[in-house]
């Protein structure tokens, strides 16, 4: 299906595990993006990719580790969970900084 | 300098009536400004959007109005409708340049029958 898709939709996981969250689009967008959202919060971006092989901090970096070897794939990895990591994740695509394309989010509980 | 303002965090408005949510910014750079809807449980969209060469771009229901002097644009929902019950993004980016968006808090509209 045509899209950005994010998987899983749903993890709980312990403190101190890792885990990765996936992001795949299929329009060939340069940019990607990856964001956490928190009540009071609003958006907050973590990293982002501007093509494959570059990537950038955002906001909120620290904890998180990305990488971009395929344009379509935009993989988020918490090396060891906290639970101040337990948030929604939203990944999102553009194929230039404008009008960017949300997934439908990653539910994430650190326990 | 890189931050944008949104308010109110909370909005309540009667079927009819007219929603307006406010966003401030510093950074005159910044030359494209978007808004996002987002429901529950879904990713945000983008609803409309602006360049600070026009003051105003309405999309049906949806306006927005931008005062590049005050630094300042503006959200209105005309006509509001349970079915815009969500929360509001404002946004802003230097388009181009390679940054990402910047986005305010957000604003929970609330769209009583």
């Amino acid at each position: 299906d045509a899209g950005i898709t994010q998987s899983p939709r749903y993890k709980i996981t312990e403190t101190g595990r890792q885990v990765t969250l996936m992001c795949h689009q299929t329009w060939s967008h340069s940019y990607m993006f990856w964001y956490r959202q928190d009540l009071g919060h609003g958006l907050r971006l973590i990293y982002y990719s501007a093509a494959a092989d570059i990537t950038d901090k955002g906001e909120v970096p620290d904890g998180y580790v990305v990488s971009r070897s395929k344009t379509e794939n935009f993989p988020l990895t918490l090396e060891s969970a906290t639970r101040s990591q337990t948030s929604v994740y939203f990944c999102a695509s553009s194929f230039v900084n404008n009008e960017q394309f949300f997934g439908p989010g990653t539910r994430l509980t650190v326990l | 300098q890189q931050q944008v303002k949104q308010s109110p965090q909370s909005l309540i408005v009667q079927k009819g009536g007219i929603s307006i949510i406010n966003c401030a910014y510093e950074n005159t750079a910044f030359d494209y400004f978007p808004w996002y809807q987002q429901f529950p449980g879904k990713g945000p969209a983008l609803l409309i959007a602006i360049r600070p060469d026009v003051s105003e771009k309405k999309e049906g229901r949806f306006t927005i109005s931008f005062n590049k002097s005050a630094k300042q644009f503006s959200l209105h929902i005309m006509d509001s409708q349970p079915g815009d019950s969500a929360t509001y993004f404002c946004a802003a980016v230097i388009n181009q340049a390679g940054t990402a968006l910047i986005f305010g808090k957000g604003t929970t509209l609330s769209v009583s029958s």
